[in-house]
C-alpha cells in the first residue's frame, strides 16, 4: 500500500531557530500534500495544501512567511517553521493521496517543542 | 459555515460490545465521508469510505453508514477488543481534494 515517510519523529529546537520537516512519499508520487497541525487532544486542523512544482496554498490564518512550505519533487514536500517560538509547539502531519485508493495517507507526524 | 462534528469525545465500553460512533455535518453535502483510526503520537490511520449515493459499507468488524437526510455517518466497531480502543476521527472531502475532519471520538475498550 501507499506509504508516506515524514522526518524527524521528535525535534526540540530553541527559540528563533528554523526547523525543516520532510514528507516523502515512497511508493507513489504526489503532486499534491497536505500539511496538518494537531494540539493535544484536538483534531487535525489543515495548514496548507503543498502544489509540486508551484507555490503552496495556505489555509486563512497560516502565516506563509512562517511556514515554508516547498514541493520540489513529485516524491518530497518540506515544512519549515522559521524563526520558531514556543507557540509553535505542537503535533505536525502531512499526508497524501496516490489516487489508486480512496484514503488518504499519514506521515507519522513530527512533535516540534520549542525551548 | 460548513462543519462536520463528531458528538462525543470519549467513549467507554466494555470489550466484546458493539461501539457506535456519530459524525455529523450541516450546511454542506460531502459527496464522501471517511473514517480515520488514531493513535497517541501517531498519523492517522484510513480505515473506510462512504458515498453519498452507498448507505453502507463493511470492512471486517468494522461498518459505516451515510444517512443523507439526518446528514450523519455511524461509524460501528462489532465484538470490540482492548486493541480498537484509539481516536477515531471522521473527515469530509472539500474542493482542492482536502480533507476537513471532526473533533474525534476517543474510545476506550475495557476488558
Amino acid at each position: 500500500g501507499a506509504v508516506v515517510s515524514q522526518h524527524p519523529s521528535r525535534v526540540i529546537c530553541k527559540s528563533g531557530t528554523s526547523v525543516k520537516i520532510e514528507c516523502r512519499s515512497l511508493d507513489f508520487q504526489a503532486t499534491t500534500m497536505f500539511w496538518y497541525r494537531q494540539f493535544p487532544k484536538k483534531s487535525l486542523m489543515l495548514m496548507a495544501t503543498s502544489n509540486e512544482g508551484s507555490k503552496a496554498t495556505y489555509e486563512q490564518g497560516v502565516e506563509k512567511d512562517k511556514f515554508l512550505i516547498n514541493h520540489a519533487s513529485l516524491t518530497l514536500s518540506t515544512l519549515t517553521v522559521t524563526s520558531a517560538h514556543p507557540e509553535d509547539s505542537s503535533f505536525y502531519i502531512c499526508s497524501a493521496n496516490d489516487n489508486a485508493n480512496y484514503g488518504y495517507t499519514f506521515g507519522s507526524g513530527t512533535r516540534l517543542t520549542v525551548v | 459555515s460548513q462543519k462536520i462534528e463528531q458528538n462525543s469525545e470519549a467513549l467507554n465500553i466494555q470489550e466484546g460490545k458493539t461501539a457506535t460512533l456519530t459524525c455529523n455535518y450541516t450546511n454542506y453535502s460531502p459527496a464522501y465521508l471517511q473514517w480515520y483510526r488514531q493513535d497517541p503520537g501517531r498519523g492517522p490511520v484510513f480505515l473506510l469510505l462512504i458515498r453519498e449515493n452507498e448507505k453502507e459499507k463493511r470492512k471486517e468488524r468494522l461498518k459505516v453508514t451515510f444517512d443523507t437526510t439526518l446528514k450523519q455517518s455511524l461509524f460501528h466497531i462489532t465484538a470490540s477488543q482492548p486493541a480498537d480502543s484509539a481516536t477515531y476521527l471522521c473527515a469530509r472531502d472539500n474542493a482542492g481534494n482536502m480533507l476537513t475532519f471532526g473533533g474525534g471520538t476517543r474510545l476506550m475498550v475495557k476488558p
